[in-house]
């Protein structure tokens, strides 16, 4: 079951150009979860947010939680080489059970 | 060093030989899962386990075993692999709560490939 649609799947930009990645869902959910992950690691947290409308920021990395809480958007302002990576979103299915749900990702290259 | 691992690292086996790979956990962690990972279809979880003694099937469950004996470990389990399960294998942990979402910390990543 893919709950979580994420969008682009490639994206291949210079450095110093801004982005938005998109996660988005037909299901609402109490929190979401954003991971990086670079080649031959596994995916490190970098925010989870819990509430409608919640804008997080981390350096140039803004997240923000749609207001019905089915999608999120993460914007790079400024990209470097070292945001190069493999961006999920993730959401823990809690009715009965409790699942975690990845996106299929965003695969990130900056180019210098 | 808090740290998930996972042996091995690497793997290579033939269709039918039962295979174990392992997970462990220093941080005292209540929920402990497996993953897959392919190209398009991103992070698919097997298994999971709030607790010791208890486990519960993920999305992809078929052809897998775990179980979950002492807290820090979480051994998966391939009793007759395939060529389809030849894949990327993350290991993962986390504090658990009823109605709280926390971080969760992977392991290295085991690359099989079942010929």
């Amino acid at each position: 079951t893919q709950l979580l649609e994420q969008s682009p799947q490639f994206l291949s930009i210079q450095e110093g150009e801004n982005l938005t990645v998109y996660c988005n869902s037909s299901s609402v959910f109490s929190s979401l979860q954003w991971y990086r992950q670079e080649p031959g690691e596994g995916p490190v947290l970098l925010v989870t947010v819990v509430t409608g409308g919640e804008v997080k920021k981390l350096k140039r990395l803004t997240f923000q939680f749609g207001d019905a809480r089915k999608d999120s958007s993460l914007h790079i302002t400024a990209a470097q080489p070292g945001d190069t990576g493999l961006y999920l979103c993730a959401v823990a299915v809690t009715s009965g059970t409790y699942k975690y749900i990845f996106g299929t990702g965003t695969r990130l290259k900056v180019l210098a | 060093e808090a740290q998930v691992t996972q042996n091995p690292r690497y793997l290579i086996t033939v269709t039918g030989k039962k295979l174990t790979v392992t997970c462990s956990q220093n941080m005292n962690h209540e929920y402990m899962s497996w993953y897959r990972q392919d190209p398009g279809l991103g992070l698919r979880q097997i298994y999971y386990s709030m607790n010791v003694e208890v486990t519960d099937k993920g999305d992809v469950p078929e052809g897998y075993k775990v179980s979950r004996k002492e807290k820090r470990n979480f051994p998966l389990i391939l009793e007759s692999p395939s060529p389809n399960q030849t894949s990327l294998y993350f290991c993962a942990s986390s504090h658990h709560q009823q109605g709280r979402t926390y971080e969760q910390y992977f392991g290295p990543g085991t690359r099989l490939t079942v010929t």
